[in-house]
């Protein structure tokens, strides 16, 4: 298994609380994503990395902010939470190539009351 | 811009039942084709993927061939167990970075 690291895996948190998510990992990967998984939206990308510093929104980037100051740790920051944004969130990496798949940690599982 | 439709759920079976799952994509350029399987309260794993037209990609009894005339990458599997139950998704990567998924088809087989 590629080595992927999330943390936490499960959070409760109140509206209005700044949250902030880690993913590691250890392949020394360039490219790093983080997607929340909601029922019958499959995977939605919200923010990747293709290097340290540099970062891109996805297509659900509202509300979310991202760094990377090291290759191997993708940080995933929701300044002031809602309820929207509850949901299961991945973190996956990728060699980058276009043939290379994306490899994905177990997940973090963030509920917003 | 990218996208891929696979068919809709939920998917219930009996042990020893053949399963197919749609997949069809749009894309401008050539992409490569993934199916992702995931197990209940954990991520997604790569199940197997195809590069170019025509490849067939294949792991753990289940196949799927990249078939560029009619866009599709068709999931399949002969003989269903138990522990197949899951979630699966289709997915296309056309550059370097961006995978796009498919909502996902949620699979049950009964004993």
């Amino acid at each position: 298994d590629a080595g992927i690291t999330q943390s936490p895996r499960h959070k409760v948190t109140e509206t209005g609380t700044p949250v902030t998510l880690r993913c590691h990992q250890t392949e020394n990967h360039r490219y790093m994503y983080w997607y929340r998984q909601d029922p019958g939206h499959g995977l939605r990308l919200i923010h990747y990395s293709y290097g340290v510093k540099d970062t891109d929104k996805g297509e659900v980037s509202d509300g979310y902010s991202v760094s990377r100051s090291k290759t191997e740790d993708f940080l995933l920051t929701l300044e002031s939470a809602t309820s929207s944004q509850t949901s299961v969130y991945f973190c996956a990496i990728s060699g980058g190539q276009g043939n290379q798949p994306q490899h994905f940690g177990d997940g973090t599982r963030l509920s917003i009351l | 811009g990218d996208s891929v439709t696979q068919m809709e759920g939920p998917v219930t079976l009996s042990e020893e039942a053949f399963l197919t799952i749609n997949c069809t994509y749009t894309a401008t350029g050539y992409p490569s084709l993934f199916w992702y399987v995931q197990y209940p309260g954990e991520g997604l794993q790569l199940l197997l993927k195809a590069t170019k037209a025509d490849d067939k990609g294949s792991n753990k009894g289940f196949e799927a061939t990249y078939r560029k005339e009619t866009t599709s990458f068709h999931l399949e599997k002969g003989s269903v167990q138990v522990s197949d139950s899951a979630v699966y998704f289709c997915a296309l990567k056309e550059n370097d970075y961006k995978l796009s998924f498919g909502a996902g088809t949620t699979v049950t087989v009964r004993a």
